[in-house]
């Protein structure tokens, strides 16, 4: 089936330190989400992206929308210790179809 | 409710047994997603219900698997003759049909001995 690379698969990072992690696949997809999931909870969305191109932010994260389609990154200014966790990207080919990465594990040593 | 909800939260079961998850989607979303996420391991689709439409059920692993959605609201994924193998979080995830953006719910963390 259709496969996300993410990465890369695990980061440790000092605090106030800025985080990018991107997905790449060899689909086009018309929707890219990224999703951040807390140890024993659900994933939660923090940004779509629908278009080509598009830069999106959502305070301290910034994700944008590849221009082949095929790529997204996520960058994640002047962390906290509240950023960790597992950041998955997903990517929307069409209708039902989402296919999602394999998860960025980010630690923030204070 | 404001989000989705799972029950339960937790299910500890012995290998052969069957369980039931329990899945209540945001409230008017027409879309809903099973999938299952093993230790340290991204999300597997498992199946998809939209309206009215057949269930998508090309992600279920075997046939021990089954899902139904009734009234287009709740849903229940069963589990027939556990395995081990199974033990994961099952999560579920709704979304309307004018967004694409899917909602999950906090999972339910199926333990099988």
């Amino acid at each position: 089936g259709q496969q996300l690379n993410q990465s890369p698969q695990s980061m440790f990072i000092q605090e106030g330190e800025d985080v990018s992690m991107n997905c790449t696949s060899s689909s086009i997809f018309n929707t890219w989400l990224w999703y951040k999931q807390d140890p024993g909870e659900g994933p939660v969305l923090l940004i779509a992206l629908y278009k080509a191109g598009e830069l999106t932010s959502n305070g301290r994260l910034t994700a944008q929308f590849g221009i082949t389609r095929k790529d997204s990154f996520l960058n994640i200014s002047a962390s906290i210790p509240s950023d960790v966790g597992i950041y998955f990207c997903a990517g929307q080919l069409a209708g039902n179809q989402f296919y999602f990465g394999t998860g960025t594990s980010l630690t923030v040593i204070p | 409710g404001a989000g989705v909800s799972q029950s339960p939260s937790n299910k500890v079961t012995e290998k052969g047994k069957d369980v039931e998850l329990r899945c209540d989607p945001i409230s008017g979303h027409t879309a809903l997603y099973w999938y299952r996420q093993s230790l340290g391991q991204g999300l597997e689709f498992l199946i998809y219900f939209q309206g009215n439409s057949a269930p998508d059920k090309s992600g279920l692993p075997s046939d021990r698997f089954s899902a139904e959605r009734t009234g287009g609201s709740v849903s229940t994924l069963t589990i027939q003759r556990t395995q081990q193998e199974d033990s994961a979080v099952y999560l579920c995830a709704s979304s309307s049909a004018s967004l694409d953006e899917q909602f999950f719910g906090p999972g339910t963390r199926l333990t099988v001995l």
